[in-house]
């Protein structure tokens, strides 16, 4: 079956410094990988994604996310946090086999303190 | 910058009431797609939508579900009689292709009482 694990619910940072949000995933085929952030009362960002290629993946707003096919892994990360980056960020998973659905993780609430 | 909007941003309904959860996709996608999220928990897919008919659908698009895309711009979500546990924030989503990255709008936050 697949499913995404996101295992912190919450990330306390302080502003400037680097922050990481861990994922993994279980899934048969070669997986496509995104991150969404939603800010309060907001719908779903797409932020960025894994198709191919190069395991680490730039995104909007600093982001960038490293994939690990050994580790089954695909963390967010950003060099140097912001306040303005508090929200809950979530990953997903779409099964290279047939339909798209996205199957997401619980999501990790990111506090950025100044 | 295109968007997926969605309509209305807040619906409170009775149980047992039908209710129409309203999209407009990104206007040159063609996949199109219906999430939910219950309050503190994951989102979750309901129903992908394509060439006019549902391509895949999750255990919990049940009968009362239906989508339909009545025209050349909305995607519509129906509940016929909605349930307590259906409340919920309900996505949109659209895509131009099946592996292209989905953007998904504000949502509705349905509540059932």
């Amino acid at each position: 079956a697949q499913s995404v694990a996101q295992p912190e619910d919450q990330v306390n940072v302080a502003e400037g410094n680097p922050l990481t949000v861990k994922c993994t995933y279980s899934v048969s085929g070669n997986p496509y990988l995104f991150w969404y952030v939603q800010y309060p009362n907001r719908g779903l960002q797409f932020l960025l994604k894994y198709i191919t290629g190069d395991n680490l993946v730039k995104g909007s707003y600093g982001f960038e996310a490293e994939f690990n096919k050994s580790q089954t892994s695909f963390h967010l990360k950003k060099p140097s946090a912001l306040v303005s980056d508090s929200a809950l960020y979530f990953c997903a998973v779409r099964s290279s086999g047939g339909y798209n659905k996205l199957i997401f993780g619980a999501g990790t609430r990111l506090a950025v303190h100044p | 910058e295109p968007e997926v909007t969605q309509t209305p941003s807040h619906q409170v309904t009775q149980m047992g009431q039908e209710v129409i959860l309203r999209c407009v996709p990104i206007s040159n996608h063609l996949y199109f797609y219906w999430y939910r999220q219950i309050l503190g928990q994951k989102v979750e897919f309901l129903v992908s939508f394509y060439n006019n008919e549902i391509s895949e659908k999750s255990e919990i698009f049940d009968d009362q579900f239906s989508v339909e895309r009545p025209d050349g711009s909305n995607f519509t979500l129906k509940i016929r009689s909605t349930k307590l546990e259906d409340s919920a924030m309900y996505f949109c989503a659209s895509s131009g292709q099946i592996q292209e990255t989905q953007y998904f709008g504000p949502g509705t936050r349905l509540l059932v009482l």
